[in-house]
């Protein structure tokens, strides 16, 4: 089974600040990519970022940066220079490309500080 | 326009009544996707469609039907809604395999009274 999981419900971070937000996941297949994505009170789903699981190098957008331990299974996603619109729900999601489908982690509500 | 468009945004209805969410998709996507999202417990996925002749269930499709009539149409059905289906519903498609990348939805509130 596919799982994914995020430990943190909900984290609060003072604006310009640095943010971390960590999500694990457990498959046995080789091939599939890890995504993070954004939902703001608005409900829509915005992609942030997205990782190839064969690519060793970490991926990076502007403010977002993922640090993906391959081994560990781990996948967190760190927000830099924290902004108030970036506070919504978070969520970290698994496509497995033999399953063509994703899982996703039950969510991380991220609160900004001004 | 959004390329992946959903109706209606938000429903109440009551317990029994039979509901129908549209999804249509200008994306050309074959692989269209419905989930569930509940506060605490993140997407989960009813029913799948890679093309119209192929419909899979996913792991809360009790209560659920799906129909796909077209390429870019995937409507989900609640036969006899109950209260604990009240909750948000996403439809999404898939382009490349390759990829994986989701296009959402604006989602479909759903109150069932």
């Amino acid at each position: 089974a596919q799982t994914v999981t995020q430990s943190q419900p909900e984290m609060s971070v003072q604006e310009a600040e640095t943010v971390t937000l960590s999500c694990t996941y457990d498959t046995s297949e080789s091939d599939y990519y890890l995504f993070w994505y954004k939902q703001p009170p608005s409900r829509q789903m915005i992609l942030v970022i997205r990782q190839e699981a064969y690519k060793q190098q970490n991926a990076t957008e502007n403010r977002f940066s993922v640090n993906f331990q391959k081994a560990a299974k781990s996948f967190s996603l760190k927000i830099s220079d924290s902004q108030l619109g970036d506070a919504a729900m978070y969520f970290c999601a698994v496509w497995v490309y033999n399953f063509n489908k994703f899982y996703f982690g039950s969510g991380t509500k991220l609160n900004v500080k001004p | 326009d959004a390329d992946v468009t959903q109706t209606p945004r938000n429903r109440i209805t009551k317990t029994g009544k039979r509901i129908m969410l549209e999804c249509s998709q200008t994306k050309g996507h074959d692989r269209m996707y419905w989930y569930r999202q509940d506060p605490g417990l993140g997407l989960r996925l009813i029913y799948y469609s890679f093309d119209v002749k192929d419909i899979n269930k996913g792991e809360i499709s009790d209560g659920y039907s799906v129909s796909r009539q077209a390429q870019a149409k995937f409507s989900l059905s609640l036969e006899s809604a109950i209260p604990n289906q009240t909750a948000l519903y996403f439809c999404a498609t898939v382009g490349s395999p390759n990829t994986g990348e989701l296009f959402f939805g604006e989602g479909s509130r759903l109150t069932v009274l």
